[in-house]
């Protein structure tokens, strides 16, 4: 089993429409969290944290579930500039600060 | 804040001969670096983590005869590929770590991609 699991997708959803992805992992033990994009032969940008209560920062909203071990990004009134391989990334503990990525879910918003 | 430069961008090589990377972190002084490693349609691979002033953690599998890595100051890294072949010719990344609001999180570089002929 891959340490971080995602849909590679590709989704590709009308610009406005809200779309959401998930994100499993499997080491309990991990205490950190991201989402990141990717964009076409670029280098990951961070997009968000995502912390135990949930966070939002304007039309991305990010989710987590301990218990299912499991990470959600959703996106509302997406954008021509969404289009993005969106990456989970995970850190398993304090002391450590590797991080693991997804394979990443690719996404298109058609005009 | 939190920009991350790599240099060159890009760097196309004869098979046998080395090349050097540089990371650096501009606006932000990091003691941990990360080296990635991308091949087409695949997900960042992590090489190696390197700490300033001590030597680097390799992932298991990377070489480190191969991969030399050099963290001499906090806001520098290198990645030396020595004795390149066909097969090294991948995406280099390299991340700095930043502690912001209650996460470390990573900054990545814009990336090398290394083409060995």
């Amino acid at each position: 089993r891959k340490e971080v699991e995602q849909d590679p997708g590709p989704f590709n959803v009308p610009e406005g429409a809200t779309v959401a992805f998930n994100c499993t992992y499997s080491n309990s033990a991990s205490q950190s969290f991201f989402w990141y994009r990717q964009d076409c032969r670029k280098e990951p940008k961070l997009l968000m944290s995502v912390y135990s209560s949930g966070n939002e920062d304007g039309r991305f909203t990010a989710q987590l579930n301990r218990a299912s071990q499991y990470i959600s990004l959703l996106i509302r009134d997406s954008k021509l500039s969404d289009s993005a391989t969106y990456l989970c990334v995970v850190k398993q503990d304090f002391g450590n600060e590797k991080l693991t990525f997804g394979t990443g879910t690719r996404l298109t918003i058609i005009p | 804040g939190a920009v991350v430069s790599q240099h060159p961008s890009w760097v196309i090589c004869k098979s046998g001969t080395s090349v050097k990377i540089e990371c650096r972190s501009l606006d932000f002084q990091a003691t941990t670096m990360f080296w990635y490693r991308q091949f087409p349609k695949q997900s960042l691979m992590l090489m190696a983590t390197s700490n300033e002033g001590s030597k680097a953690t390799y992932e298991q599998g990377v070489e480190k005869d191969k991969f030399l890595i050099n963290h001499a100051s906090l806001t520098l890294s290198t990645l030396t590929v020595t004795s390149a072949h066909p097969e090294d010719s991948s995406f280099y990344i390299c991340s700095a770590s930043r502690h912001r609001d209650r996460a470390y999180e990573q900054y990545f570089g814009p990336g090398t991609r290394l083409t060995v002929t």
